[in-house]
């Protein structure tokens, strides 16, 4: 598609409850990142792909988070066990190229642990 | 590593005037690209301008335009001819030159336009 499409646009779980997000990126872009927006408006990078291939991961809480792309799926990132601190919004962004090609996002997922 | 700054949280400008927004940076790199993002309430990020660091001329995109001192490693972009569309938070965002280089955020600044 022309857009980086998210879904769910709203989601809501329970303390400890297990959380997944989707992201399609632009047909033809081959990088796909994972941000966190926390209510203060900051921005942490949290995962990178090159295709199906993990980039650049130093973001992750690795005890928790995992994310995948795999061919012909949506990318995915998974939250296990959530807790309160990860209520926050959640983008996804696709570039063409990892370097002159700017990001292009989604319009986020807001995640709310209750 | 690098760092993104943006000292002001928040700035008003009435419709029709002229605002610039402040970023700075810090880093070791010589060769990355520098950007504005505009996150209106529908929370969308939407690319405003983008700053390679190799060139030397500022970039313009319609009513906007960045002020980019590589020495002072510094980047502030104006907008001129302030419209109520434009009211928004504005992050600036750095990236190096490299294979799926990610992007590093400033804190943002929430820009008003007043009728």
């Amino acid at each position: 598609g022309e857009e980086v499409a998210q879904t769910p646009k709203h989601l809501v779980r329970g303390e400890g409850q297990k959380a997944k997000l989707y992201c399609a990126p632009i047909k033809g872009h081959s990088y796909v990142f994972w941000y966190q927006q926390v209510l203060k408006n900051e921005f942490k990078f949290l995962i990178s792909f090159q295709n199906e291939n993990v980039f650049d991961e130093t973001g992750m809480p690795k005890e928790r988070f995992s994310a995948k792309c795999l061919p012909n799926s949506p990318c995915s990132l998974e939250i296990q066990a959530t807790k309160l601190e990860d209520s926050a919004v959640y983008f996804c962004a696709s570039s063409q190229r990892g370097t002159a090609g700017a990001a292009f996002f989604g319009q986020g997922t807001r995640l709310t642990v209750v | 590593a690098q760092t993104v700054t943006q000292s002001q949280p928040e700035m008003s400008v009435q419709e029709a005037e002229t605002v610039t927004l402040s970023c700075t940076y810090d880093t070791s790199e010589s060769n990355y690209y520098l950007f504005w993002y505009k996150q209106p309430p529908s929370r969308q990020m939407i690319l405003v301008i983008r700053q390679e660091a190799y060139k030397q001329q500022n970039a313009t995109e319609n009513r906007f335009s960045v002020n980019f001192q590589k020495a002072a490693k510094s980047f502030s972009l104006k907008i001129s001819d302030s419209q109520l569309g434009d009211t928004a938070m504005y992050f600036c965002a750095f990236m190096k030159n490299g294979a799926n280089s990610k992007l590093t955020f400033g804190k943002g600044i929430t820009l008003s336009v007043r009728p």
